[in-house]
């Protein structure tokens, strides 16, 4: 069974750029049936889906936070990476990554989160 | 963006009874809609897809309908550890966009 785990400095200043990587076991990244994603929730709030990534490399992102973020790929390590750039006290949250079926575009699997602040 | 409206925001309810979660979509996404259960401190976990699958593993006593712009979860008959969020998201259109939750709690 596939298992995603965060990992990432859990504080980052403001105007710096927030980085997170998931790495992928019990499974390929490179499967052709399965996108990569990243979803993020304030505290005692909803979730946000922030983007998704294909492990041939084409990515797609929120607009409402488009110009900051940039997902990628590392097939050979089986990982994939979040950085978001300009980062403010509002992007402090709990950070997932997620496994996509492309099929229903569903969220199959999770990573457990990894909690970001952004603070200085 | 698509728009996920769910209700009610929050519901108290007993062991054993019926519970009726709705979402309701700004335009119609045919049958695209996921719900999830989030615990506290735990990842949210996929429930029902398309709308009225249940995922492999999730009990019985979950399902789903719905298609175009209104969707329900029910939970037959509410056990102990249903209490929790819940959360519908629409995979029809990025940005995919989930509803902002519905917390189930003990009445």
């Amino acid at each position: 069974q596939v298992q995603l785990q965060e990992s990432g400095p859990g504080l980052v200043k403001p105007s710096q750029t927030l980085s997170l990587t998931c790495t992928v076991s019990g499974g390929s990244i490179s499967s052709a049936t399965y996108y990569w994603s990243w979803i993020r929730q304030p505290a005692g709030k909803g979730l946000e889906w922030i983007g998704r990534i294909h492990p041939g490399g084409s990515t797609n992102y929120n607009p409402s936070l488009k110009s900051r973020v940039t997902i990628s790929v590392d097939t050979s390590k089986n990982e994939f990476s979040l950085k978001l750039s300009s980062v403010t006290a509002a992007d402090t949250a709990m950070y997932y990554c997620a496994r996509v079926r492309l099929d229903y575009r569903l969220f199959d699997s999770w990573g457990q989160g990894t909690l970001v602040t952004v603070s200085s | 963006d698509i728009q996920m409206t769910q209700s009610p925001s929050s519901l108290s309810a007993s062991v054993g009874d019926r519970v009726t979660i709705t979402c309701r979509a700004s335009l119609s996404i045919s049958t695209y809609l996921n719900w999830y259960q989030q615990k506290p401190e735990k990842a949210p976990k996929l429930l029902i897809y398309a709308a009225s699958t249940l995922q492999s593993g999730v009990p019985s006593r979950f399902t789903g309908s719905g298609s175009g712009t209104d969707f329900t979860l029910t939970i037959s008959s509410l056990q102990p550890e249903d209490f929790a969020t819940y959360y519908c998201q629409q995979s029809y259109s990025t940005p995919w966009t989930f509803g902002q939750g519905t917390k189930v709690e003990i009445k």
